[in-house]
């Protein structure tokens, strides 16, 4: 089955630094999003991204956080200046529509540790 | 507020046990409810639900949503260690199709 690919799968970054996270969806999926589960706790949803636009995002994605398609292959998760908060495992996911088909398929995520 | 309670938050069962984990929720726009399982690293899709009393199974996992009682359980029989997991209930709600997602039930199977 295609899969969602991430990387790094490992990012360990010093507080204030930018840090990028990378992510392929599947090819013929037309719906992105990034998700996040600190330690020990629940998946979050951070945003959604349709038609090269973001179409919701939580209270979370603040002015730090911004996602971009730039080259219609790679989705990618910016956090500007990052907090020790910030440390969690990143999820990128992706889907298609067709009819009620709504399955989310996830990538294998990246672990990302502010220090 | 959306909410989505998975019970129990873990369990630890014998192999050949067979679990029933709950996954009971409140959200608006419900448009589906997805199953996961979440081994080291990213959930794994199971099922997705989006009618009521229509059972949905794949080996011996199978899953069942009542939309009136806004609930839905997943059983898994003749359990085995390799079941051992998080296993991950979602609601996607609204336009924007996002995941509600419950906290997990940690599911331990001894051998």
């Amino acid at each position: 089955e295609p899969e969602v690919t991430q990387t790094p799968s490992h990012q360990v970054t010093q507080m204030g630094q930018e840090v990028i996270l990378r992510c392929v969806p599947i090819s013929n999926h037309l719906y992105f999003y990034w998700y996040r589960q600190i330690l020990g706790q629940k998946v979050e949803f951070l945003v959604s991204f349709y038609n090269n636009e973001i179409s919701e995002k939580s209270e979370i994605f603040d002015d730090q956080f911004s996602v971009e398609r730039p080259d219609g292959s790679n989705f990618t998760l910016k956090i500007r200046s990052t907090k020790l908060e910030d440390s969690a495992m990143y999820f990128c996911a992706s889907r298609t529509y067709r009819g009620s088909n709504e399955k989310l398929l996830f990538g294998s995520g990246t672990q990302l540790s502010v220090l | 507020e959306d909410k989505v309670v998975q019970s129990p938050l873990s369990l630890v069962v014998h192999e050949g046990d067979t679990v029933t984990l709950n996954c009971s929720y409140e959200v608006t726009n419900f448009r589906s409810l997805l199953w996961y399982k979440q081994e080291k690293k990213a959930p794994t899709f199971l099922f997705m639900l989006t009618s009521s009393g229509i059972e949905k199974k794949s080996g011996r996992l199978s899953s069942i949503l009542d939309k009136k009682e806004l609930f839905s359980i997943l059983n898994i029989t003749a359990t085995q260690t390799g079941d051992s997991a998080i296993y991950l209930c979602a609601v996607v709600r609204g336009y924007g199709n996002k995941l509600v997602f419950g906290a997990g039930t940690i599911l331990r199977v001894k051998s």
